[in-house]
């Protein structure tokens, strides 16, 4: 079985900092995948960052960064310059046999 | 291309009703699944396909819910006899491959009246 957990339902940054969101999970898969998806008010869910839990480096994707702690379970998304744009929730999310398992969310709120 | 569609966007229905949603996904990808998005659940996984068949259907919550696919393609998730606990944002999602990503649809809002 997985489980997903986002400790943080709601976090707010000025705009143009950084902010860390934080998720831990716990899988029996050997071989899993972590993602992290964006959700705005549109409903879309949009693909902000993919993790290959056997590749020790952490995963970029311009602005967005992980930190991916195997042993610890915990897998942590960094946004740096931080824009309006970027207000949504976040999911954190784990994939093992095929199906997504998705934790609570945070709130994003950028302040200008 | 094209990406994953939903109809209808919202869905508004009296308890009782049985109500149909449509998912047509990304063309090629063989791997479709659906969620469901609710304010005291999160989201949750439902049925996944690959192909025409469903080798995952856990997370169907009774069986008043039933999916089916065809051609490899669109995929319509009924709901019978309509709860209000049903109300949620219903999502579809679809993958070239079960291990890779999984592109989402915008969802169908449903309401149970």
């Amino acid at each position: 079985a997985q489980t997903v957990t986002q400790s943080q339902p709601e976090m707010s940054v000025q705009e143009a900092e950084t902010v860390t969101l934080s998720c831990t999970y716990d899988t029996s898969e050997s071989d899993y995948y972590l993602f992290w998806y964006k959700q705005p008010p549109s409903r879309q869910m949009i693909l902000v960052i993919r993790q290959e839990a056997y590749k020790q480096q952490n995963a970029t994707e311009n602005r967005f960064s992980v930190n991916f702690q195997k042993a610890a379970k915990s897998f942590s998304l960094k946004i740096s310059d931080s824009q309006l744009g970027d207000a949504a929730m976040y999911f954190c999310a784990s994939q093992g046999a095929q199906k997504l398992v998705f934790g609570q969310g945070t709130r994003l709120t950028i302040n200008p | 291309g094209a990406g994953v569609s939903q109809s209808p966007s919202n869905k508004v229905t009296e308890k009782g009703k049985d109500v149909e949603l449509r998912c047509d996904p990304i063309s090629g990808h063989t791997a479709l699944y659906w969620y469901r998005q609710s304010l005291g659940q999160g989201l949750e996984f439902l049925i996944y396909f690959q192909g025409n068949s469903a080798p995952d259907k856990s997370g169907l919550p009774s069986d008043r819910f039933s999916a089916e696919r065809t051609g490899g393609s669109v995929s319509t998730l009924t709901i019978q006899r309509t709860q209000q606990e049903d109300s949620a944002v219903y999502l579809c999602a679809s993958s070239n491959n079960p291990y890779n990503e999984q592109f989402f649809g915008p969802g169908t809002r449903l309401t149970v009246l």
